[in-house]
C-alpha cells in the first residue's frame, strides 16, 4: 500500500484535459513540497512538477501542478498521444515509520484513447 | 549539467548481496544530496534511502533498514548503494536521483528529485 493515494488510471482523447489526484496527510503533502514524475517503459522516472507547481525549463506548459491541504493535482491539457505513460506523484514525510523519508502515490496508467 | 550513471545489470543468488554504483558527473556529492530508489516488474516507485551532505549519517526506509547501506567515495564522485540477504522479492531496478532541496536552518527542505541515474536492473533468482 503507498503512502499517497493516486487514481490506479485514467484515460480521456487526444486534445482534451485531464487530472491525477493525489492525497496524502499532514506530515507528507500537508507539510512538505509535491512534485510529479512521467515514467515511460523501460525508462528512469523524468519529473514534471517540482515543489507543487513549479515546471522545469523543457517541461511543456501543457503540465501543470497544484496542491491545496493535504491533496495535490496534475493537470495535463491539449492530451498528446506521447503523454500515454504512467505518473507518480511524490512528497518528503516527516514521520514516516517513526523516521523520515520520501513517500510516493501507486502511480497513475495515463491512457490516450 | 549533473549526469548520474550507474553499474550494469547483476543477476544475484538468493541470500547474497549487490551493490550498485552512482557516478557523477558535472556535479560533486559534496554539493547536493543522493537518494535511491526502486521499481520492481509492475510495482510503483519505492524510497530505499538517501544522504544529505553536512547532515551527518545516511536515512533509510524501515522497509529495508538493517539489509541497505549507502555509502559515498568522494575522490571518484561515486556513490553505491549495497543491499543483503537478497530474495526474489528484490528484484527490480535500482535507481539514484538527485535530492534537489535547500538547507534551512537544521532542517533541509526537499523539493523534488530532478536528476536520475541510468538506472541497474537487479534480478534475484536461483
Amino acid at each position: 500500500q503507498s503512502v499517497l493515494t493516486q487514481p490506479p488510471s485514467v484515460s480521456a482523447a487526444p486534445g482534451q484535459n485531464v487530472t491525477i489526484s493525489c492525497s496524502g496527510n499532514s506530515s507528507n503533502i500537508g507539510s512538505n513540497y509535491v512534485s510529479w514524475y512521467q515514467v515511460l517503459p523501460g525508462t528512469a522516472p523524468k519529473r514534471l512538477i517540482s515543489e507543487n507547481n513549479q515546471r522545469p525549463s523543457g517541461i511543456p506548459d501543457r503540465f501543470s501542478g497544484s496542491k491545496t491541504g493535504t491533496s495535490a493535482t496534475l493537470g495535463i491539457s491539449g492530451l498528446q498521444t506521447a503523454d500515454e505513460a504512467l505518473y507518480y506523484c511524490a512528497s518528503w514525510d516527516n514521520s514516516l515509520n517513526g523516521g523520515q523519508g520520501w513517500v510516493f502515490g501507486g502511480g497513475t496508467k495515463m491512457t490516450v484513447l | 549539467q549533473v549526469q548520474l550513471v550507474q553499474s550494469g545489470a547483476e543477476v544475484k543468488k538468493p541470500g547474497s548481496s549487490v551493490k550498485v554504483s552512482c557516478k557523477a558527473s558535472g556535479g560533486s556529492f559534496k554539493s547536493f544530496a543522493l537518494t535511491w530508489v526502486r521499481q520492481a516488474p509492475g510495482q510503483g516507485l519505492d524510497w530505499m534511502g538517501g544522504a544529505i551532505p553536512f547532515f551527518g549519517t545516511p536515512n533509510y526506509s524501515q522497509k529495508f533498514q538493517g539489509r541497505v547501506t549507502i555509502t559515498t567515495d568522494e575522490s571518484t564522485g561515486t556513490a553505491f548503494m549495497e543491499l543483503t540477504n537478497l530474495t526474489s522479492e528484490d528484484t527490480a531496478v535500482y535507481y539514484c536521483a538527485r535530492d534537489r532541496g535547500e538547507n534551512w536552518g537544521s532542517r533541509y527542505i526537499h523539493y523534488s528529485m530532478d536528476v536520475w541515474g541510468t538506472g541497474t536492473t537487479v534480478i534475484v533468482s536461483s
